[in-house]
């Protein structure tokens, strides 16, 4: 059972990135699925999370309308569209599994926005 | 959207009970449980109870997890030098269809 997640790096303010999050070892299309955030020294910041079927998807009041939450079961790929990026959104981007609670977590990538 | 409330930092001692707490409301908390999770320097966090105060594979018996109105409880029975480590509470919040998350409480065995 492993998440990976990919796609970080340092971007501009005002730019998008856009991370995913590569599951195996369990049936991912089962599963609602989360994105956190960590900023450098800071505690944990849930960011969104989407149902199994990519129906329902919530997000964290801060993210609403620039952060985009989306699944591709088929190749079982978490993602997270961030649009119009601010130096407060540095942090390590987690994805998560739910099951009960965040049972299975990704190594995190780190994204930097700074000029 | 606030969080959680979790005391910033808890000492104790080697082998003796560390009680952690975690203090929401009757929207998260009090209704839909808490979550509770530990995170190493460095590294991802580890659920050590669920919302349901189930304990996944492979968590320590000395992890155990409470609720009473809208605080909810993580007790280490035992401390071992490798329970220094931060803690962090959890809850889905119905009313407001988020997820929140206490602030964090760092724990030093000392």
């Amino acid at each position: 059972v492993q998440l990976v997640e990919s796609g970080g790096g340092v971007v501009q303010p005002g730019k998008s990135l856009i991370l995913s999050c590569a599951a195996s070892g369990f049936t991912f299309s089962s599963y609602t699925m989360h994105w956190v955030r960590q900023a450098p020294g800071k505690g944990l910041e849930w960011v969104a999370v989407i149902s199994y079927n990519g129906v329902f998807k919530y997000y964290a009041d801060s993210m609403k309308g620039r952060f985009t939450i989306s699944r591709d079961n088929s190749e079982n790929t978490l993602y997270l569209q961030m649009n119009s990026l601010r130096a407060e959104d540095t942090a390590v981007y987690y994805c998560a599994r739910e099951f009960s609670a965040f049972d299975i977590w990704g190594l995190g990538t780190m994204v930097t926005v700074s000029s | 959207q606030a969080g959680l409330t979790q005391p910033p930092s808890v000492s104790k001692d080697l082998r003796q009970t560390a009680t952690l707490t975690c203090t929401g409301n009757s929207n998260n908390v009090g209704n839909q449980g808490a979550a509770w999770l530990q995170q190493h320097q460095g590294h991802p966090p580890k659920l050590l109870s669920d919302r349901k105060n189930k304990r996944p594979s492979g968590i320590s018996e000395r992890f155990s997890a409470s609720r009473s109105g809208n605080t909810a409880s993580l007790t280490i029975t035992g401390l071992q030098v490798e329970d220094e480590a931060d803690y962090y509470c959890s809850a889905w919040d119905s009313s407001l269809n988020v997820w929140v998350f206490g602030g964090g409480t760092k724990l030093t065995v000392l």
